[in-house]
């Protein structure tokens, strides 16, 4: 019952440096989504994803890349880490609505601490 | 636009009191679905409940309920008899089926139930 599955949870990089935080959902999910959530600001969407070899720019996607080349598998790059790139990083997943559904729909990795220094 | 409006940053309440959060959210979509989530000091997302657009029926669970008004665009959440272990950020969320992915979250609302 693994859900979804954020990989590094804790990270510390510098400046200028580069890595990749991988999301992995085993639910056959449509959907996946890169958060990143900073203090008084509440979770921001960075990039999407709504199928194999589809992404698409949220917010704030400056600095940053996706790739989802696999349907339960969605990367999320940092080519240069720049300091105002630490945050906590949050991936989500879900199916396509249905109206009759109840109950969750959206489902949250659990988190990845990142420092850029 | 979609907006998610949480406009009480903190709340501080000692415990037994109830407390209400407040959400107001913007969107024109007619279709669109509200979320309530719960973020304790370990750090995840614990999902409370979700609601549907044409479901203005108020729901109640224990010590929490919820109250979804469409004509004042409010999905407001309440715990009843507020413990300790409520400690936590709380934030509303809106989906929008016809915005695919665009999830908008309010900027949060910390809950501290003092003993």
């Amino acid at each position: 019952n693994a859900g979804v599955t954020q990989t590094p949870k804790f990270r510390v990089l510098k400046t200028g440096q580069s890595m990749t935080l991988l999301c992995a959902q085993d639910m056959n999910h449509e959907y996946m989504y890169w958060y990143r959530q900073d203090p008084g600001m509440g979770l921001r969407l960075i990039h999407y994803s709504v199928g194999e070899g589809t992404t698409a720019k949220g917010e704030v996607p400056d600095g940053y890349n996706v790739s989802r080349l696999k349907k339960q598998n969605f990367l999320l790059g940092l080519e240069s880490a720049a300091p105002s790139q630490t945050s906590v990083y949050f991936c989500a997943s879900s199916y396509l609505y249905r109206s009759a559904d109840s109950g969750n729909t959206i489902y949250f990795g659990e988190g990845s601490w990142l420092t850029v220094v | 636009a979609q907006k998610v409006t949480q406009a009480q940053t903190e709340i501080s309440v000692v415990e037994k009191e109830d407390v209400t959060l407040d959400c107001v959210y913007e969107t024109r979509d007619t279709t669109y679905y509200l979320f309530w989530y719960k973020q304790p000091p370990s750090g995840e997302l614990v999902f409370l409940i979700r609601r549907n657009s044409f479901d203005e029926q108020n729901e109640i669970s224990g010590r929490y309920s919820w109250n979804f008004q469409k004509s004042t665009s409010s999905f407001n959440f309440t715990i009843t008899a507020s413990q300790v272990v409520d400690s936590a950020v709380y934030f509303c969320a809106l989906f929008s089926p016809r915005s695919q992915g665009n999830l908008i979250f309010g900027k949060g609302t910390k809950l501290s139930v003092k003993p």
